[in-house]
């Protein structure tokens, strides 16, 4: 059965904090990974991982895959308050076009003042 | 219209109630799915459509579960027979073909009494 697991499941930092939220998988036909954000409504997209290694970026935001540990890292730096969401990894199988996601239960990040 | 919508944004059932709930997909989007999210959880695939076609509904939990899309870009999802197990926010999301990415509306909250 494939699964993904998100750890930890709940953090609370301060203003300014740098934090690390982790993502592992066990998928078979693994095509790629993606982090999204959740806030009281959809989901956004952050990144989409494909290859192991490539680090992506966006702002004070970055991601990176390791196929050979099965996982994947969300960094945040210099944390504001309105980065307070649910953080949701999820995999993709390489299984034609049904393009269906396997979610992790998700990080709840709280940032205080 | 700019991204996915869905309708109502909130549902209050008493049990026993039919439900049905609508999802407007990106204009263009071939693919589309449907994704159940209880409390506390990441979201969980439901069923998928490419077009009109339903390819895949095993994520279905029951038979009391129905979707369509018979034009291929509305789709509904209807549970029949609402039983409290089945409050949760129900998401859509859609996407170009075989892009990997979902675009997710803001889902439909759904709490049976």
């Amino acid at each position: 059965e494939d699964k993904v697991v998100q750890s930890p499941l709940s953090l609370v930092v301060h203003e300014g904090d740098t934090v690390t939220l982790n993502c592992s998988y066990e998928v078979t036909n693994f095509r790629s990974l993606l982090w999204y954000k959740q806030e009281k409504k959809a989901p956004t997209f952050l990144f989409m991982l494909t290859s192991s290694g490539i680090e992506k970026k966006s702002g004070r935001l970055s991601s990176i895959l390791d196929k050979k540990e099965l996982s994947s890292i969300l960094n945040i730096t210099a944390t504001q308050t309105g980065d307070s969401a649910i953080y949701l990894c999820a995999v993709v199988k390489n299984t034609g076009a049904n393009s269906k996601l396997t979610f992790g239960k998700g990080i709840t990040l709280s940032v205080r003042p | 219209g700019a991204g996915v919508s869905q309708s109502p944004r909130y549902k209050v059932a008493k049990r026993g109630q039919d439900v049905a709930l609508r999802c407007d997909p990106i204009s263009g989007h071939v693919s589309l799915f449907w994704y159940q999210q209880a409390l506390g959880q990441g979201p969980e695939f439901l069923t998928y459509f490419q077009n009109e076609a339903q390819l895949d509904k095993s994520g279905l939990p029951s038979d009391r579960f129905f979707a369509e899309r018979p034009e291929g870009s509305v789709s509904t999802l209807k549970i029949q027979r609402t039983q409290q197990e089945d409050s949760a926010v129900y998401l859509c999301a859609s996407l170009i073909w075989d892009s990997g990415v979902q675009f997710f509306g803001p889902g439909t909250r759904l709490t049976v009494l």
